[in-house]
């Protein structure tokens, strides 16, 4: 069965200072994967998703994720974080024989002044 | 457009009582689904349903836990006899259809208590 893992249960960073998220999971097929952000007392949408072709993908609010095969990764980057992005990120994975995604159990970003 | 709405907001109820939570999915969408978000956890997936195809009720933790989806559009999800651990954020989403089920669209949640 699918799993992902997201290593970070939290992660602090100073505003404007660059951030990585980090993503795993395990699969043995084909996979989409993606990306998704809650904001505090919001729903969870969508932040970027890797399908196929290029493997880094640009989402929205400057974040991008490189998908690494090899490494059965997607984590998630920002070259410069805005206090705007204190949110919850989640990590999910989907082959394409249903219509299910797994989820990771979310990291928060927490973006320090 | 309107996206999707969830209600109430927030549902305080006691131990052994029965619950209601709403979906009004958005227009047109024909998948909708139900999550459960529990402190410090991922989504769990509860139930799917896509158009006029029986549900997937494969993640209902329990049969306290239905669900219905009334003309393909609005979806109740109701709790029978609800326990302390029912206690949980409860989310819904929804997508165009089979092509699209990756890009959900999700409601702010029903934070259940249950005392």
């Amino acid at each position: 069965a699918q799993s992902v893992t997201q290593l970070d249960s939290q992660v602090p960073v100073f505003e404007e200072a660059p951030v990585e998220l980090r993503c795993n999971y395990s699969s043995s097929v084909s996979v989409y994967l993606f990306w998704y952000v809650q904001y505090p007392n919001q729903g969870l949408q969508l932040l970027l998703k890797y399908l196929s072709g290029s493997t880094l993908v640009k989402g929205i609010n400057g974040f991008e994720a490189e998908f690494n095969k090899s490494q059965t990764s997607f984590h998630l980057r920002k070259p410069s974080v805005h206090i705007s992005d204190t949110a919850e990120y989640f990590c999910a994975v989907s082959d394409n024989s249903n219509y299910q995604l797994i989820w990771g159990a979310g990291t928060k970003l927490i973006i320090k002044p | 457009g309107a996206g999707v709405s969830q209600s109430p907001s927030n549902k305080v109820t006691e131990k052994g009582k029965d619950v209601e939570l709403r979906c009004d999915p958005i227009s047109g969408h024909t998948a909708l689904y139900w999550y459960r978000q529990s402190l410090g956890q991922g989504l769990e997936f509860l139930i799917y349903f896509q158009g006029n195809s029986a549900p997937d009720k494969s993640g209902l933790p329990s049969d306290r836990f239905s669900a219905e989806r009334t003309g393909g559009s609005v979806s109740t999800l109701t709790i029978q006899r609800t326990q302390q651990e029912d206690s949980a954020v409860y989310l819904c989403a929804s997508t165009r259809g089979t092509s699209e089920t990756y890009e959900q669209y999700f409601g702010p949640g029903t934070r259940l208590t249950v005392t």
